[in-house]
C-alpha cells in the first residue's frame, strides 16, 4: 500500500489567516482525498482531487474556504483559508488502495487550532 | 445521501472481556471496511469485506457482513490493553461513507 507524509503535523494559527497543509505520496495515485476529523468525531470527507482538474467539493465544503491543488500524481495541498476557530480540527489526505487487502490509506493528519 | 450508523459509541470492557462493535446502513452496500484508529494516531485499514455473509478473522479479530449487506460486526475476543482505539466501519461504493466510530477502552 502507498505511503503518505502529511505536513504540518500540528499548527496553531490566528484566527483569519490561512494554512496549508501538504500531501506527498511515495507512488502515482489518480484520486487523493481530503478529511476532516473534528475532535471524537468521524471523519467527513471534504473533498475529491483530481490531478489536472479542479476538485470535487462535497456539501457543506466549498473553494473558496478549503482551495485544493493538485500539480502531479503525487502531490496535493488543502489550504484552510480565512480561519475562525470553528476550523479547529484534524485534517488528513488519503488515498484508494489498490485492491480488496489495502483500504485506503492515510496520512498522519494534521492537527489545527485556531485562536 | 448514504448513512452509516454505528454503535455503540463508547465501550469500556476488562482486559480479558469480549467487544463488539455493529455497523448498520439504511442500503445495500457494495462493500464494507474496517478500520482502527489509535488515540492520537489515524485511522489504519484493518479488512474489506465484500460477499453476502461473509466472516473474515484476524487473530482475536472476527468481522462480519450481513446476508442483506447492510449491516457489519467487529467482534474483539480477549480484549487486551493494545486493542485501545476507535473503531471505524466504512461503507459504499467507490468513496465510503464512515461510521461514528467506535471507542473501545480496555481497563487492566
Amino acid at each position: 500500500s502507498a505511503v503518505i507524509s502529511q505536513k504540518p503535523s500540528r499548527d496553531i494559527c490566528q484566527r483569519g489567516t490561512s494554512l496549508t497543509i501538504q500531501c506527498q505520496v511515495d507512488s502515482q495515485v489518480t484520486m487523493m482525498f481530503w478529511y476532516r476529523q473534528q475532535p471524537g468525531q468521524s471523519l467527513t470527507l471534504i473533498a475529491t482531487a483530481n490531478q489536472g482538474s479542479e476538485a470535487t467539493y462535497e456539501s457543506g465544503f466549498v473553494i473558496d474556504k478549503f482551495p485544493i491543488s493538485r500539480p502531479n500524481l503525487t502531490f496535493s495541498t488543502l489550504t484552510v483559508s480565512n480561519m475562525s476557530p470553528e476550523d479547529s480540527s484534524i485534517y488528513l489526505c488519503s488515498v484508494g488502495g489498490g485492491g480488496a487487502d489495502y483500504g485506503y490509506t492515510f496520512g498522519s493528519g494534521t492537527r489545527l487550532t485556531v485562536v | 445521501g448514504q448513512q452509516v450508523m454505528q454503535i455503540p459509541q463508547y465501550q469500556h470492557v476488562q482486559e480479558g472481556e469480549d467487544f463488539t462493535t455493529y455497523c448498520n446502513s439504511s442500503t445495500t452496500l457494495s462493500n464494507i471496511q474496517w478500520y482502527k484508529q489509535r488515540p492520537g494516531g489515524h485511522p489504519v485499514f484493518l479488512i474489506q469485506l465484500v460477499k453476502s455473509g461473509e466472516v473474515k478473522k484476524q487473530k482475536r479479530l472476527t468481522f462480519q457482513f450481513g446476508e442483506a449487506k447492510k449491516n457489519s460486526s467487529l467482534h474483539i475476543t480477549a480484549t487486551q490493553t493494545t486493542d485501545v482505539g476507535t473503531y471505524f466501519c466504512a461503507g459504499g461504493s467507490y468513496i465510503p461513507t464512515f461510521g461514528r466510530g467506535t471507542s473501545l477502552i480496555v481497563h487492566p
